[in-house]
């Protein structure tokens, strides 16, 4: 069955550090990958889409990257800041929009 | 900007009762989802809904579960017999195209949940 993957432990970084945060799938083949954002008890809000045909994706401090090969993309947030903390989802467009289960992230002042 | 908006907020319900789950997409999207996370867990699909009916459903997605739009606005989920497991945030979500249009890549507008607790 498909699976999505993301690192279930919280990633903590200092102020104005690079944070990075992986995806992995198995048993999928996406056209598109998606990137979302989740606040505590909020609906997640989209950030980014890259296609499978672009190797990188770029909007403001936020980078993202999509092996097909490796089947993996990497969410970058250069320069990051204390109120980029949240959870970060990956999500799959297929038949279905398929979501990871995400990656917390906590940015220290 | 548009956004899309779900009340209740919060639903407290006893197992065994029936409860609707409301939801206005934004006005011009085309497919609307409903998806659930028990706390601490992943966004599961629950239904996808284009064209007035279902397009797709999860296994959660049971007889017990049924969805709606009763008129141009509203879109509705309904528990017909809650269970303690349905306790979850539930969030619908909407997009301007979908598959029907060859659009995989649109993206899903939540809304800010509706949190039911079934005691």
């Amino acid at each position: 069955s498909q699976k999505i993957e993301q690192n279930s432990e919280a990633l903590n970084i200092q102020e104005g550090k690079t944070a990075t945060l992986t995806c992995n799938y198995t048993n999928y083949s996406p056209a598109y990958l998606q990137w979302y954002r989740q606040d505590p008890g909020r609906g997640p809000v989209f950030l980014l889409l890259i296609r499978e045909n672009e190797k990188e994706k770029r909007k403001e401090r936020l980078k993202v990257t999509f092996d097909t090969t490796l089947k993996q993309s990497l969410f970058h947030i250069t320069a990051s800041q204390p109120a980029d903390s949240a959870t970060y989802l990956c999500a799959l467009r297929g038949y279905i929009p398929t979501f990871g289960r995400g990656t917390s992230l906590i940015v220290h002042p | 900007e548009p956004e899309v908006t779900q009340t209740p907020s919060h639903q407290v319900t006893q197992m065994g009762q029936e409860v609707i789950l409301r939801c206005v997409p934004i006005s011009n999207h085309l497919y609307f989802y409903w998806y659930r996370q028990i706390l601490g867990q992943k966004v599961e699909f629950l239904v996808s809904f284009y064209n007035n009916e279902i397009s797709e459903k999860s296994e959660i997605f049971d007889d017990q579960f049924s969805v709606e739009r009763p008129d141009g606005s509203n879109f509705t989920l309904k528990i017909r017999s809650t269970k303690l497991e349905d306790s979850a945030m539930y969030f619908c979500a909407s997009s301007e195209g979908g598959i029907f249009q060859g659009a995989y890549n649109e993206k899903l507008f939540f809304g800010s949940g509706t949190q039911l607790s079934v005691l």
